[in-house]
């Protein structure tokens, strides 16, 4: 069974530029979160997809954008990009909407320059 | 005021020491997690609680759900336990995860 996997691991952008995060959910699962950690803090709730629809959506503006496909793998989007973007972005699957338990994939690392 | 803290933010601990990391949550909850990071960043779950008390190795967590309290506590404490270890409750209004910002445990052989 292969967890929940990520790419790219680390990038670096400039300000204004465009991002797209990847997230391969664990097989079997079909929600997927999406989390923002700036360093020092713990991590917040950015959106989550359940079926490939949005269910559920934090405190972060229209830029913030997702996706979530068939085989239940999802995107995280962010354009216009600024200085505080600049984070390890999780994703964690679970295996249905009502489970409890999510189970975290490694990261990527976003800079903002 | 989060809605999720933790104490201390900090821990140095000799090996050997019992060690007990404190969570306290203001909002009505489903569950709490008891969940490590280590520093490459990825997230492992520990535990999931909604009452009583788990146990799993040298691992221990309790909720009282009265007084809105967890602790996890770490007996026997080795350097491979050094990570930051973070209380997220997944709250009853939407039904999603509130994470704290997590406590920084070192342990020195």
């Amino acid at each position: 069974e292969t967890g929940v996997t990520q790419s790219p691991t680390h990038l670096i952008k400039t300000r204004g530029q465009q991002v797209t995060l990847r997230c391969s959910s664990q097989s079997g699962h079909n929600t997927v979160s999406w989390y923002q950690q700036a360093l020092g803090q713990g991590p917040q709730f950015i959106f989550q997809y359940y079926r490939e629809e949005e269910n559920g959506r934090g405190n972060f503006p229209p830029r913030f954008s997702g996706l979530q496909f068939p085989n239940y793998s999802s995107e995280l989007n962010v354009n216009a990009l600024e200085l505080d973007d600049s984070a390890l972005y999780l994703c964690a699957s679970s295996p249905e909407l009502a489970a409890s338990e999510q189970f975290f994939g490694p990261g990527t690392r976003l800079t903002v320059l | 005021k989060n809605e999720v803290e933790q104490s201390p933010q900090n821990l140095t601990a000799q090996e050997g020491e019992f060690i007990t990391i404190n969570c306290s949550y203001s909002v009505g909850i489903s569950a709490l997690h008891w969940l490590q990071q280590h520093p490459g960043g990825g997230i492992v779950s520990l535990f999931m609680l909604s009452s009583g008390k788990k146990k799993h190795g040298r691992l221990i967590a309790t909720i009282n759900i009265q007084e809105k309290h967890s602790s996890l506590h770490i007996t026997a404490s080795h350097p491979r336990d050094s990570a930051v270890y973070i209380c997220a409750v997944r709250s009853l209004k939407t039904d999603k995860l509130i994470f704290g910002t997590g406590t920084r445990l070192q342990v020195f052989p």
